[in-house]
This record gives structure tokens, C-alpha cells and sequence, in this order.
């Protein structure tokens, strides 16, 4: 399966512990966003990078969470300190940068499920 | 801060009967994105639409991008089981990578 890849796909944490998810992309793909969705609403855009670089990370994202891609392919989200509100489908996308032209379709991986107790 | 509004929350049809949903940006935007979401399931692409007043067709399935730029719409002919699942629009401004995305529609087929 060459698609975006996650893992784990559920995870059950108790409030105040740490946790961290995996994304692999499409290899060919340099851009990579994280989401986070809750039931019956939209995609909420967490971070997005191009390459290693971090280039954009909501505003709406406390401290607790951190996102790496240290070599520009698969990457990390961590959330320290969860609490019951963290709970949500954690999506990541990936998609081809073009020097120019529209903004590129992105393939969204199974997601991780979290849930806090 | 930018918002895009999507309607119906939900819309019941029977087999065979026609789907609309609608999204409206508080802002121009740069492009509007379309994805099917199964349930259970993740996004899936659909469409993009980037030109004003811009039109697009896949099979059953019709995609509008306003004069404005600031509103959308999907429609499906004659839907069909298959059609099941919810559907997103996901702005773009010029100024910044992020996808801005509407809560979504689901299409329910009645039994």
C-alpha cells in the first residue's frame, strides 16, 4: 500500500499522560498537514510542513502539542498532558508542492483515534 | 477569523432523488476544495476549483465556484447508495497554506 500511513490507529490514555503518533506519507510528497476531527464537524488544521520545515501551526494549538518531521518524511505529533477534551480523530494528509499553479489535492491517511479517560 | 459556512448539516433523500450542499466564506478565496468522507472512512478528494464562476462536472456529480469566490456548491443527480457518506468543502486563502474547512453535510438515503 503506497497511500498515507498512521499509527497507531486507536490509542486509549489516561488524562495527564503523554502520547505521540506516527505519520508516514506518500513518499513523493513534500507537504504534510495534521487535523484533528471530532464527531460531526470538519477537519481543524493543526500544523503543516514543506519538507523539515514547519511552515504554518494553528494559533488554536495549546503549547502541549508538538509536531516534528526531522528528516522531511514521516512525522510526529505528540500531545503532553492530555485531557478529556484532547479526544478526537488525529488525521494527517499529505500532497505534492508545485513551484506554481493550484494548491495540490491532499491524501489523508486512516487517522489515530484518541481517546482520554 | 476566516470561516466557511456549510448547509444542510444534514439531508435525507430517497434513491433517485437529487443532493445539494452549499458552503459560503466570510473571505475571497483562492481556490475551494471538495473531499467524500465514508463513514468510518478518512477524506477522499473529490474536485478543485480554482477560476471564477468556474463549473465542473464528474458523472452525476456538478461542482460551482461562485463569481465572488466566496461560495460553492455540489450537487448529485439521482443519487444512489453508493452516494452515502458526508460531504466537505475546504477553502484556501492566497496568504497561507491552510485548508479552511465547512462542518460538512451528510447524505442519508432513506430505506
Amino acid at each position: 500500500d503506497t497511500g498515507v500511513s498512521q499509527d497507531p490507529r486507536h490509542k486509549i490514555t489516561k488524562r495527564g499522560q503523554n502520547v505521540t503518533f506516527r505519520c508516514d506519507p506518500i513518499s513523493e510528497h513534500n507537504r504534510l498537514y495534521w487535523y484533528r476531527q471530532t464527531l460531526g464537524q470538519g477537519p481543524e488544521f493543526l500544523t503543516y510542513f514543506q519538507n523539515e520545515a514547519q511552515l504554518e501551526k494553528s494559533r488554536l494549538l495549546s503549547d502541549r502539542f508538538s509536531a516534528e518531521r526531522p528528516k522531511g518524511s514521516f512525522s510526529t505529533l505528540e500531545i503532553q498532558r492530555t485531557e478529556q477534551g484532547d479526544s478526537a480523530m488525529y488525521l494527517c494528509a499529505s500532497s505534492v508542492a508545485r513551484a506554481s499553479g493550484p494548491y495540490n489535492e491532499q491524501f489523508f491517511g486512516p487517522g489515530t483515534r484518541l481517546t482520554v479517560l | 477569523g476566516q470561516q466557511v459556512m456549510q448547509i444542510p448539516q444534514y439531508q435525507h433523500v430517497q434513491e433517485g432523488e437529487d443532493f445539494t450542499t452549499y458552503c459560503n466564506s466570510s473571505t475571497t478565496l483562492s481556490n475551494i476544495q471538495w473531499y467524500k468522507q465514508r463513514p468510518g472512512g478518512h477524506p477522499v478528494f473529490l474536485i478543485q476549483l480554482v477560476k471564477s464562476g468556474e463549473v465542473k462536472k464528474q458523472k452525476r456529480l456538478t461542482f460551482q465556484f461562485g463569481e465572488a469566490k466566496k461560495n460553492s456548491s455540489l450537487h448529485i443527480t439521482a443519487t444512489q447508495t453508493t452516494d452515502v457518506g458526508t460531504y466537505f468543502c475546504a477553502g484556501l486563502r492566497n496568504s497561507n497554506y491552510q485548508l479552511i474547512w465547512g462542518a460538512g453535510t451528510k447524505l442519508i438515503i432513506k430505506p
